[in-house]
């Protein structure tokens, strides 16, 4: 099985401060994608980190990925309350389809 | 920006009816998927499709379930027989293909079986 698991479960975070979630998987992986849900709602794709990345920035979003670790860490910094939400990694492994494996995610709340 | 669009958002049916949840892939997407997120659990893959056939399902998606792209545009799930543990909600997700491996995924449909 190449499931992921994000920790911490969930975190709260003052507004302006930074939010760090971590995501460790199992197998080998062509990439690693970072999901953000807010309550009930659909799924919004934040940032994409192939195998052969260490670190990949967009806007206020930075994630890394240790492949020797089979871990990946997403930074959120100068948090603000609608970052509030759910966030997931999933992996794509190695192998036909491209399917995705999603972790049990990390809940955010920013508090103003 | 193109999006992946998803109809219903809600449906609700009795168990044993049959039912089609409907999505519109983004359009120059090659690569189609539909996965599950029971209430209060993870995101699962039940199926890929791509150039008309399905190109790989998980144990989930047993014989009651099936997709198809009956045009050029729409990508469908059906479940023929409802069950309760069917409920959930239902992501379409497509994928460029290529040096496009970024899933983005629709708003979901909603399935409560009664």
């Amino acid at each position: 099985s190449q499931q992921g698991e994000e920790d911490p479960q969930a975190l709260s975070i003052q507004e302006g401060e930074n939010a760090t979630m971590n995501c460790s998987y199992k197998t080998s992986i062509n990439n690693l994608q970072w999901y953000r849900q807010n309550s009930g709602r659909g799924l919004v794709h934040l940032i994409l980190i192939r195998s052969n990345e260490r670190e990949k920035h967009s806007g206020r979003l930075r994630v890394t990925l240790d492949t020797s670790k089979k871990s990946s860490s997403l930074l959120i910094t100068a948090s603000r309350a609608a970052d509030t939400a759910s966030y997931f990694c999933a992996t794509d492994g190695v192998g036909y389809g491209n399917k995705l494996v999603f972790g049990a995610g990390t809940i955010l709340r920013v508090k103003s | 920006e193109p999006e992946v669009t998803q109809t219903p958002s809600h449906q609700v049916t009795q168990m044993g009816q049959e039912v089609i949840l409907r999505c519109v892939p983004i359009s120059n997407h090659l690569y189609f998927y539909w996965y599950r997120q029971i209430l209060g659990q993870k995101v699962e893959f039940l199926v890929s499709f791509y150039n008309n056939e399905i190109s790989e399902k998980s144990e989930i998606f047993d014989d009651q379930f099936s997709v198809e792209r009956p045009d050029g545009s729409n990508f469908t799930l059906k479940i023929r027989s409802t069950k309760l543990e069917d409920s959930a909600m239902y992501f379409c997700a497509s994928r460029q293909g290529l040096d496009g491996y970024e899933q983005y995924f629709g708003p979901g449909t909603r399935l409560t079986v009664t």
